[in-house]
This record gives structure tokens, sequence and C-alpha cells, in this order.
């Protein structure tokens, strides 16, 4: 156990629909991020948080966006859901950028 | 193009036997290079995580070395079993707040 959590674990929904995912870091983790695997892809960075700012960004797309909150929690919003946005969805937090990143559980999420 | 290229891409070896992974990078300057092993489905946990000022790093039955002046690392798997199976990562980090670079990773597959 990482002590990351992610949730929730699954989620199948449709095609143009909005969804959540939501993610908690380690106690003490000041840093979050984001990345999408699909069926054996590599993973891809999306974004990173640093204690509630913005710090690096990959390739995210516009449709998708995220926030840190006070408490650290951390949202990543998918919106005009595609099929080919069906993949695993990983959260990650670390104490800065140079540290060991410790890796949550991930969403899986399914567009049909 | 990617500033992180693992090879081989897949290798398949017989339980017991030792194996190295390739990662070529040419991010620089960079503060740590991190290996990562990813199970199916499952979240990258660390193995190693090494500054530009080392040159090698051990976790149990994996070594790690890293050249920086031919910006090279690999990763020696000792006595494969066969929980090895598995995808190994190679990650690079930016000296400065910008995004990780992400190898593709060497699908490793121990055979009895």
């Amino acid at each position: 156990d990482s002590g990351v959590t992610q949730t929730p674990k699954h989620l199948i929904t449709a095609t143009g629909q909005r969804v959540t995912l939501r993610c908690s870091p380690r106690s003490g983790d000041l840093s979050v991020y984001w990345y999408q695997q699909s069926l054996d892809q590599g993973l891809q960075f999306l974004i990173q948080y640093y204690n509630g700012e913005e710090r690096a960004k990959g390739n995210i797309l516009e449709r998708f966006s995220a926030q840190q909150f006070p408490d650290l929690h951390s949202e990543l919003n998918l919106s005009s859901l595609e099929l080919g946005d069906s993949a695993l969805y990983f959260c990650a937090s670390s104490v800065n950028s140079y540290n060991e990143q410790f890796f949550g559980p991930g969403t899986r999420l399914t567009v049909l | 193009k990617n500033q992180v290229e693992q090879s081989p891409q897949s290798l398949i070896i017989l339980e017991g036997k030792n194996c190295t992974l390739q990662c070529n990078y040419t991010v620089s300057p960079f503060s740590n290079l991190r290996w990562y092993k990813q199970d199916t489905g499952r979240g990258p946990v660390s193995l190693t995580i090494m500054t530009f000022s080392e040159n090698t790093k051990s976790n149990g039955r994996y070594t790690a070395t890293l050249d920086a002046d031919t910006k090279q690392s690999s990763l020696h798997i000792t006595a494969s079993q066969l929980s090895d199976s598995a995808s190994y990562i190679c990650v690079v980090t930016p000296d400065s707040w910008g995004k990780l670079q992400f190898g593709a990773g060497t699908q490793v597959v121990v055979t009895p």
C-alpha cells in the first residue's frame, strides 16, 4: 500500500459525459501528479500540482482539467468524453519534484 | 522525439537467469533518474532513484547504474524470479520545474 488513495476504482460512462476522479496523497506529500495509461501503452504525464499550484503540464487535453485543494487532495475532471479516453488514470504524490513518487492503485475509466 | 529511450521493448528470460535493461536519455540538465516496476493493471513502484552524481544503486536483486557522461542507465536483474514479470520504466526528472520524462518501458516476461 503506497498510501495514495484514488476513487473510484472503476468508472463506466458514455461518450459526451463528464467524470471526476479523486486522489488523496500520502500524508506530508505536497506534490500530486496525474497520469494516463491507455491499453498496452506507457504512462503519459498529464499534470503536476505542488501545494495547490500548477507546476508542470504534460499532454493534457483541453477537455481535461485538474486542481489541488487546500487539504492537498486533487481532482481530475474529464469532460466531453470520447472512446479514446478509456484508460487507467494514476495519481502519484511526492514531497517535491525531486523525491520518489508513490503511485495510487489507479482508476479504470471505460467510455462506451 | 522522446527524450528517454528504453531497450529492448520486450524481453523473455528463464527463471534464475540475469538480464539487463537499457535507458538512454537526452534530458539535460537533470536532477535524478528513477527505475519503476509496474505490474499489469497496477501502479508503478519505485525500484531505485539516483542523482546525477551517483553511479550505482541497488535494491535487493535489482541494481541500477548511471553514466551521466554518456547519458545512459541500466537496470540489472539478478537471478530472475517469476514475480519479476512486469514492465520496467525509466524516468528522468529535469533540473527544474518541468515535466518528468518517461521511457516507454521494457516488458519483461520470466518463464519457468
